[in-house]
């Protein structure tokens, strides 16, 4: 099993529906959970980072981790096709020296 | 100027060849981390350091080398380059305090 798991997709949404991105770990000691977008050729940029249970907003990005399941989601609302990137959902596994484990990226493509 | 800077962008070499790649940062963070990213695979970790006297393997450390020159310069090396290693290099830092990595622009390197 890999540490951190996502769906390679393409995962295809219309233009202004939500967009739901998936990713499960499995490391029980992971204490932080980042997600970052990259566009295709480009370097990974933060989009958001969560370290309680719950949810957590920004814009309109919701983040969304549940440490019993071991699962981080990411909902992207009114979807553009200017969100259309590769989401790496990446963990950051205090048992392994606060290092930074990602997941392979969900592709996710916008159609207007 | 980006934050994080790598040279060379993009590179050809043959197999057998050493090739360097470096990264210089103006963030003053303390730690640097060196990736790979691979279609599919994410972004693998192949060294990091703490500061300059501390360098660490990190999952996919053989057949590569790295040398901290200074707080701002950490630089990767492939002593003996083999086609296996053509992939997407990324060099980053850290901001201590969120976790959140800021990567460079990428090495693109082909061996062939």
């Amino acid at each position: 099993q890999k540490e951190v798991e996502q769906n390679s997709g393409p995962l295809s949404v219309p233009e202004g529906a939500i967009a739901s991105l998936n990713c499960t770990y499995s490391d029980r000691g992971s204490q932080s959970f980042f997600w970052y977008r990259q566009y295709s050729g480009k370097s990974p940029e933060l989009i958001m980072f969560i370290y309680s249970n719950g949810d957590k907003e920004d814009g309109r990005f919701t983040a969304q981790l549940n440490k019993a399941s071991q699962y981080v989601s990411l909902l992207i609302r009114d979807s553009q096709p200017s969100d259309s990137a590769t989401y790496l959902c990446a963990v950051n596994r205090l048992n392994a020296g606060n290092m930074l484990t990602f997941g392979g990226g969900t592709r996710l493509m916008v159609k207007p | 100027d980006a934050d994080v800077t790598q040279t060379p962008r993009n590179r050809i070499t043959k197999t057998g060849k050493r090739i360097m790649l470096e990264c210089s940062q103006t963030k003053g963070h303390d730690r640097m981390y060196w990736y790979r990213q691979d279609p599919g695979l994410g972004l693998r970790l192949i060294y990091y350091s703490f500061d300059v006297k501390d360098i660490n393997k990190g999952e996919i450390s053989d057949g590569y080398s790295v040398s901290r020159q200074a707080q701002a310069k950490f630089s990767l090396s492939l002593e003996s380059a083999i086609p296996n290693q053509t992939a997407l290099y990324f060099c980053a830092t850290i901001e201590s305090n969120t976790g959140e990595l800021f990567f460079g622009e990428g090495s693109r390197l082909t061996v062939l």
